[in-house]
């Protein structure tokens, strides 16, 4: 089955540490974005890529950071930059940028301080 | 940047009620898109919108594009126990890059025993 993959499903850091969240995709979709979802608040845009090797920040970038080495990955590290790291991290997959697209979810990984 | 307001924030229904959500923009917008994320999990598109005035359903959920573009709303009718979750309103604004979605901050919806 096709789909978008996210691990882990849970996570925890230290201070001071870089986490690397995982998104894998075998839909064949050129655009792949991060997502960061607060309690009571919309998806925030972390960063998206429209094609290989290519990634633009979104609304809320610092503190983190992306690569997209192969169509099929697009990896987020959050860096001991983001002072505020705990929450809902989901990944997004679409075929191309222009909507109307539509978006896969992946089911996300919670991000949370140890 | 810009936002879009959702209301309500919550809503405490009984089973079979009507439900009836939306959302509103200052500004204009191309797209509006319906979602429901259930706990732990991403969310599910429910209605895609694309055109002013255009009204769609998808088995008891309708939803429509407001014809100033500046609003939608979501109804659910007869609710049921497994409607219970967040529903979330994304747009895209009528602008030159077309990536971007702007995300309303949800409507969770809880069924009352």
């Amino acid at each position: 089955d096709g789909g978008i993959t996210q691990s882990p499903k849970y996570l925890f850091r230290k201070e001071g540490q870089n986490v690397t969240l995982s998104c894998e995709q075998n839909l064949n979709h050129d655009a792949m974005y991060w997502y960061r979802q607060d309690p009571g608040q919309g998806l925030r845009l972390i960063y998206y890529s429209q094609i290989v090797n290519d990634f633009q920040k979104g609304d809320i970038a610092e503190g983190y950071s992306v690569s997209r080495e192969k169509k099929e990955s697009f990896p987020l590290t959050v860096t001991s930059a983001q002072k505020n790291p705990t929450a809902f991290y989901l990944c997004v997959s679409s075929l191309g940028l222009s909507l109307p697209q539509p978006q896969h979810f992946g089911d996300g990984t919670r991000l949370s301080i140890l | 940047g810009q936002q879009l307001n959702q209301s309500p924030q919550s809503m405490f229904i009984q089973e079979g009620e009507d439900v009836s959500m939306n959302c509103t923009s200052s500004s204009i917008f191309n797209t509006w898109l319906w979602y429901k994320q259930e706990p732990g999990e991403g969310p599910v598109l429910l209605i895609a919108l694309y055109k002013a005035g255009e009204l769609t359903s998808n088995g008891r959920l309708t939803a429509q594009f407001g014809i100033t573009r500046k609003d939608s709303f979501l109804n659910i009718s007869a609710s049921i126990p497994s409607d219970v979750g967040i529903y979330f309103c994304a747009g895209q604004p009528d602008m030159d890059s077309n990536y971007q979605l702007i995300w309303g901050a949800g409507t969770k919806l809880i069924i009352k025993p």
